[in-house]
């Protein structure tokens, strides 16, 4: 167990839909990174938050937003969803070191 | 840009032999460089990195990793494999200490058969 929670685990929703991702990171850890699996694109990076602000951004849509709120937890948020956008979502965080710990993901469905 | 190459797709080793996984990386600089793994329905478990200091880096897990700069590579090694490490393998990379993102390699899925 990494200490890093997602939820919710799984969720199906049809295309043009809205859901929202959450991410609670291990104690302590002020930064959270949220990435997308899938089988075409493999691991992309898409987002980092730092103690409530944004870090860093890699290859994240217009559609897909983040934020991270004063507890720390973090939200993404996928709107006007689309068939490819079916795929595992995964938080990971850190704070000072140099390697992550990644939650068990939430695999998206979308129909 | 950073960049990870995982040239095998699939590894498939008999239980006990030793185990290999291939990454060569791609980086303006120093890199920081990790191996991840990935358990079916299961996130990233982190397995060991290599920052500085001695090429020979041990992890979790009995694995350890080799850094050749000259290379540019950091293969995954296993001197006796089990058939519980059957999984799927990720090299990462982060291209300088102001830069915290990974970049990930496509994965190598290890078939350990009894």
């Amino acid at each position: 167990d990494s200490g890093v929670t997602q939820t919710p685990k799984h969720l199906i929703t049809a295309t043009g839909q809205r859901v929202t991702l959450r991410c609670s990171p291990r104690s302590g850890d002020l930064s959270v990174y949220w990435y997308q699996q899938s089988l075409d694109q493999g691991l992309q990076f898409l987002i980092q938050y730092y103690n409530g602000e944004e870090r860093a951004k890699g290859n994240i849509l217009e559609r897909f937003s983040a934020q991270q709120f004063p507890d720390l937890h973090s939200e993404l948020n996928l709107s006007s969803l689309e068939l490819g956008d079916s795929a595992l979502y995964f938080c990971a965080s850190s704070v000072g070191s140099v390697e992550k710990y990644f939650g068990p993901g939430t695999r998206l469905t979308v129909t | 840009a950073q960049s990870v190459a995982q040239p095998e797709d699939q590894v498939n080793v008999a239980e006990g032999n030793p185990l290999t996984v291939k990454c060569t990386y791609s980086v303006s600089g120093n890199p920081y460089l990790f191996w991840y793994v990935q358990y079916p329905n299961r996130g990233l478990q982190f397995l060991l990195k290599y920052i500085t200091g001695d090429n020979l880096v041990k992890g979790s897990y009995g694995f350890e990793a080799e850094f050749n700069k000259s290379q540019t590579s950091f293969h995954l090694k296993k001197p006796s494999a089990l058939v519980s490490d059957s999984a799927l393998y990720f090299c990462a990379v982060r291209g300088s200490p102001n830069d915290y993102k990974l970049s990930f390699g496509a994965g190598t899925t290890v078939t350990v058969r009894a």
